[in-house]
């Protein structure tokens, strides 16, 4: 049974700000709400982080609202590197990624 | 600091044969992880150690099994291969504290069974 359930695919373009939402309904309380970057041929890269209310950083902004089932995160002014997978997790031992976002960043 | 280091990087293997994946980490991790990822798919979680000595299953354990002898190392076999293990396998390893989400992967072993 899947943790979280994230869009297959979303497309941008340079310079908007794009939102990618996932659920996690099943969200236990002490589950934190994790997102990873992937690109090809390579491991998946940690962005963000977050258990409740808002959480930023230098390359992103993690929204989670009161009741922890579902996350937003945030990526401002998108380039055409930030084209990738993008994966919401809900951990606290195991980590399990599901199928991710394919975000495709246009010019 | 060289992280987490995986070996081998790339392997093909006839079917029925067996072989041992090494990932090795510097960073004093309790948590271990081994995934597979197939093309176009997520990654999937194979089996996982919370510390040494400790292993659990993942989602899809069957036809692996793993050890963490020693605190640094987390091994992944394959007993009897088979076409359908072909894939990428990652590792990573994190910090023992829940709340410490953030796992350093290595570069992965592009296995090929055939």
């Amino acid at each position: 049974l899947a943790k979280t359930t994230q869009p297959i695919s979303m497309d941008s373009y340079e310079g908007q700000e794009v939102n990618i939402t996932c659920s996690h309904n099943n969200i236990a309380t002490n589950d934190y709400i994790t997102w990873y970057q992937q690109f090809p041929s390579q491991g998946p890269r940690f962005i963000i982080q977050g258990y409740k209310t808002k959480v930023t950083n230098e390359v992103a902004s993690l929204f989670i609202p009161a009741d922890r089932k579902s996350s937003t995160l945030s990526l401002p002014r998108v380039s055409l590197s930030d084209t990738a997978v993008y994966y919401c997790l809900v951990v606290y031992n195991d980590m399990r990624f599901g199928a991710g976002t394919r975000l495709t960043v246009k010019p | 600091n060289a992280g987490v280091t995986q070996t081998p990087k790339f392997r093909v293997l006839k079917t029925g044969q067996s072989m041992t994946l090494l990932c090795a980490q510097d960073m004093n991790h309790e948590y271990m992880y081994w995934y597979r990822q197939d093309p176009g798919m997520g990654l999937r979680l194979i089996h996982y150690s919370v510390g040494e000595g400790t292993t659990a299953k993942g989602e899809v354990p069957d036809g692996y099994n793993v050890s963490r002898l020693k605190k640094q190392n987390f091994l992944l076999g394959l007993e009897s291969a088979a076409p359908s293990q072909t894939s990428v396998y990652f590792c990573a390893s994190r910090n023992r504290v829940p709340q410490n989400t953030e796992a350093f992967f290595g570069q992965g072993t592009r296995l090929t069974v055939v």
